[in-house]
């Protein structure tokens, strides 16, 4: 069975930094391209960021492109997104998602990122 | 970016009703188009990709159609568990973007 679990969600001051991490099961990593969406409390979905399988190609949104990592270990079968400089307009759920067919096929279950003085 | 644009913003239907949604692109996405499902507190479920093509384990109730600018989503007859959110997702080109969702629910 396919599961994603997204950990390191947490409350953080504006200009503070986090690291979200995914551990992935039940799949070989390695094999996929891997996304971090996210939604902020009674929003729609926005699209952050992706990498392919290998590491060697990245893409972000222009909101968090500079301030935003995304990298995987794929030995710890394992997908990260580094935050740094945060603003109180970063406050989501961040899901971390599967992709296949440019669509996004497992999601997990999100973590909540609150970023409030 | 691309801009996705679904109609209605919310609807209200009865259980064994056929409901569909609409999406539109700003510009010709060919059939790069996803659909997905959320309810209150959950994550995303994917059902239908390449415009048209029903994810495993999705009911048959739901399909979809389209290419270029304009598809739809249809739910042939509404179930219980199908009162949700639903979005529509452009996968043509970066930064993929979503439609601003569309609620479904129970009249």
């Amino acid at each position: 069975e396919v599961q994603l679990v997204e950990s390191g969600g947490d409350l953080v001051q504006p200009g503070g930094s986090l690291r979200l991490a995914c551990a992935a099961s039940g799949f070989t990593l390695s094999s996929y391209w891997m996304h971090w969406v996210r939604q902020a409390p009674g929003k729609g979905l926005v699209w952050v960021s992706r990498i392919n399988s290998d590491g060697s190609t990245i893409n972000y949104a222009d909101s968090v492109k500079g301030r935003f990592t995304i990298s995987r270990d794929n030995a710890k079968n394992t997908l990260y997104l580094q935050m740094n400089s945060l603003r109180a307009e970063d406050t989501a759920v961040y899901y971390c998602v599967r992709a296949r067919s440019a669509a996004f096929e497992y999601w997990g279950q999100g973590a909540l990122v609150t970023v409030s003085s | 970016d691309i801009q996705m644009t679904q109609s209605p913003s919310s609807v209200s239907a009865s259980v064994g009703d056929r409901v569909t949604i609409t999406c539109r692109a700003s510009q010709g996405i060919s059939t790069w188009l996803a659909w997905y499902q959320q309810k209150p507190g959950k994550a995303p479920k994917l059902l239908i990709y390449v415009a048209s093509t029903l994810q495993s384990g999705v009911p048959s109730r739901f399909s979809g159609s389209g290419s270029g600018t304009d598809f739809t989503l249809t739910i042939s007859s509404l179930q219980p568990e199908d009162f949700a959110t639903y979005y529509c997702q452009q996968a043509n080109s970066l930064p993929y973007t979503f439609g601003q969702g569309t609620k479904l629910e129970i009249k």
